[in-house]
């Protein structure tokens, strides 16, 4: 079975700096997708960003973007020029290639300090 | 514009009492997801279901069930609520992993069993 391992379960930030989350996966799949999830305190669920598998080029979404390295299993996310409305939980999450469910990460707190 | 919705957003039971919680969406998905999220847990998929007539068991499904009698709708009961199964529920679904195979989250249902 599938598991993804999010390290930190919490992390902290200064406005305007760059933080890394950490995520590690397994499985033996070839063919599967990554993704972040933001979920601020109002519990809605957020897609951040996305990475195929197939793809070398890592994922970017404006000041985010991940650090995809497959052979060792290893999906960080990058915020730059942190926010105060990037305070939040996020979670990483897998879902294999041609499959629908997702199985998710425990999740790290970003707290962002003006 | 497409939506998921759960209802309630709020409930208090008591243990043994029998509790729904209804998931309603309009993006015409096949696939239909239940997840709960407990700290330290990140989200587990209790049921899911990828058509009408057609439903599944995840990894936490004890103590649950669904039922899927229309596209629209994914009722995620507690048979006899117990203290552990306090929780935030979230109802999710998701287009073919043909297309994009996002998936869409309703706002969550937070369940209180006293």
């Amino acid at each position: 079975a599938q598991t993804v391992t999010q390290s930190q379960p919490e992390m902290s930030v200064q406005e305007a700096e760059t933080v890394t989350l950490s995520c590690t996966y397994d499985t033996s799949e070839s063919d599967y997708y990554l993704f972040w999830y933001k979920q601020p305190p109002s519990r809605q669920m957020i897609l951040v960003i996305r990475q195929e598998a197939y793809k070398q080029q890592n994922a970017t979404e404006n000041r985010f973007s991940v650090n995809f390295q497959k052979a060792a299993k290893s999906f960080s996310l990058k915020i730059s020029d942190s926010q105060l409305g990037d305070a939040a939980m996020y979670f990483c999450a897998y879902r294999r290639g041609g499959g629908n469910k997702l199985v998710f990460g425990a999740g790290t707190i970003l707290r962002v300090k003006s | 514009d497409a939506e998921i919705t759960q209802s309630p957003r709020h409930k208090i039971t008591e243990t043994g009492r029998q509790v729904t919680l209804a998931c309603h969406q309009t993006w015409n998905h096949n696939n239909m997801f239940w997840y709960r999220q407990d700290l330290g847990h990140g989200l587990r998929l209790i049921h899911y279901s990828y058509g009408v007539q057609d439903t599944n068991k995840g990894e936490v499904s004890d103590g649950y069930s669904v039922s899927r009698s229309n596209t629209e709708d994914l009722p995620l009961t507690l048979e006899s609520a117990a203290s552990s199964q306090t929780s935030v529920y979230f109802c999710a679904s998701s287009d073919s992993p043909a297309n994009t195979g996002e998936l869409f989250f309703g706002e969550g249902s937070r369940l209180t069993v006293l």
